[in-house]
């Protein structure tokens, strides 16, 4: 079955230091993957996606992802951690005739002041 | 734009009661979708629509829900009877056709006591 892991449930970093918020994917053909961040009682927001094209993607709020083919991997990445990056974060792959998202389980960030 | 509109954003329920959670998807969009976030399962898709049209609803947990889309800018989750276990936040987004990018709500945090 197609899936998309996160390996980290929890990420602490400091504030100004670089982040890294890890994603496998295990999708047949080329995969579409997304990255989407859920604060504090809100809806999940977009931040990025591959589809094709450049491996180096980028965001909103300053994140980018690396598509990694070699190593099945799209880890989010941000040079310098803010305390308001602190949320969950969800990567997730399309799949079926609709395009639907599938997401991991969830990576934790909390950014230290 | 106005974003994808959910209500309520909070319900409290008493098991048995019948709960209808309602969603404004983005206009134009053509695809509409209904998620489920728990903390044992994740963000599991519900269902979804496709111009109005209920496409899949393979991931509707049993025949206590159903949802409608009577038109393209209106759809309905219903519960009926609640349980207690149907407690979570339950998300609807909306997509274009000719898009990637699924957009969601703020969503609905629904707990049946």
């Amino acid at each position: 079955a197609q899936s998309v892991a996160q390996p980290e449930d929890q990420v602490n970093v400091a504030e100004g230091n670089p982040l890294t918020v890890k994603c496998t994917y295990s999708v047949s053909g080329n995969p579409y993957l997304f990255w989407y961040v859920q604060y504090p009682n809100r809806g999940l927001q977009f931040l990025l996606k591959y589809i094709t094209g450049d491996n180096l993607v980028k965001g909103s709020y300053g994140f980018e992802a690396e598509f990694n083919k070699s190593q099945t991997s799209f880890h989010l990445k941000k040079p310098s951690a803010l305390v308001s990056d602190s949320a969950l974060y969800f990567c997730a792959f399309v799949s079926g005739s609709a395009r639907q998202l599938t997401f991991g389980s969830g990576t934790q960030l909390t950014v230290l002041p | 734009d106005a974003g994808v509109i959910q209500s309520p954003r909070h319900e409290v329920t008493e098991m048995g009661q019948e709960v209808t959670l309602r969603c404004k998807p983005i206009s134009g969009h053509d695809y509409l979708f209904w998620y489920r976030q728990t903390m044992m399962r994740g963000l599991e898709l519900l269902i979804y629509f496709n111009n109005n049209v209920p496409i899949d609803d393979s991931g509707m947990p049993e025949d206590r829900f159903s949802a409608k889309m009577p038109n393209a800018s209106f759809s309905t989750l219903k519960i009926q009877p609640s349980e207690p276990r149907d407690s979570a936040v339950y998300f609807c987004a909306s997509r274009k056709a000719s898009g990637n990018t699924i957009y969601f709500g703020e969503g609905s945090w629904l707990t049946v006591v």
